[in-house]
């Protein structure tokens, strides 16, 4: 175990609905991230937050509505989803924003498989 | 175009046996690249991170090498086993972080 956990693991929704994601950390990390993973496609960064504060958004659609309570806990609110987000959602911690050092290692959880019908 | 590119995109082969996988990228300059295996269901796990100033990095089997003349990385794995079955990833670090599509290993007995 990687020390930050996802649930669900598993999730299938319809295009009206809406859920949420939950990640958590037990690492003592101050930075977590949202990445999408569609297959065959490279990770795709959707959100970062550093000290409970939105640092990035990747120009991601307003259905996909990040939350961040605080530093142990990411959420990820989805609404009117549509078929093509069906991927897996990764959520990932480490100590400081990446800023390009090799100390800033993400750690990531098990993800959530969505699938939106 | 990604701007990190692996190859080959899958890759099949006997227990026991060597191999290696590519990784070409664009990004530059850079501070530091990684690989990441990824079992099936599973999140990204680093297994090595090299400086731009750094030609070879070892984690177990596991051999990285990087040549930043000609911006290519390649991950060597030894001996292989059924476990290293996994997408392998690699990433490239400056100001940001870009991720390329991965290479999927399967090992068969």
């Amino acid at each position: 175990e990687t020390g930050v956990t996802q649930t669900p693991r598993h999730l299938v929704m319809g295009m009206t609905n809406k859920k949420s994601l939950k990640c958590e950390q037990h690492l003592g990390h101050n930075a977590m991230y949202w990445y999408k993973q569609s297959a065959k496609k490279p990770l795709e960064l959707m959100f970062v937050y550093s000290l409970e504060e939105r640092v990035e958004n990747n120009s991601v659609p307003s259905r996909f509505s990040p939350e961040c309570p605080n530093s142990s806990h990411l959420f990820l609110h989805l609404h009117t989803l549509q078929p093509e987000d069906s991927a897996l959602y990764l959520c990932a911690s480490s100590h400081p924003v990446y800023v390009g050092g090799s100390s800033d290692t993400q750690y990531f959880g098990p993800g959530t498989r969505l699938t939106v019908l | 175009k990604n701007q990190v590119e692996q190859s080959p995109q899958s890759l099949i082969i006997l227990e026991g046996k060597n191999c290696t996988l590519q990784c070409n990228y664009t990004v530059s300059p850079f501070s530091n690249l990684r690989w990441y295996k990824q079992d099936t269901g599973r999140g990204p796990v680093s297994l090595t991170i090299m400086t731009f100033s750094e030609n070879t990095k070892s984690n177990g089997r596991y051999t990285a090498t990087l040549d930043a003349d000609t911006k290519q990385s390649s991950l060597h794995i030894t001996a292989s086993q059924l476990s290293d079955s996994a997408s392998y990833i690699c990433v490239v670090i400056y100001n940001d972080m870009r991720f390329g599509a991965g290479t999927r290993l399967t090992v068969k007995p």
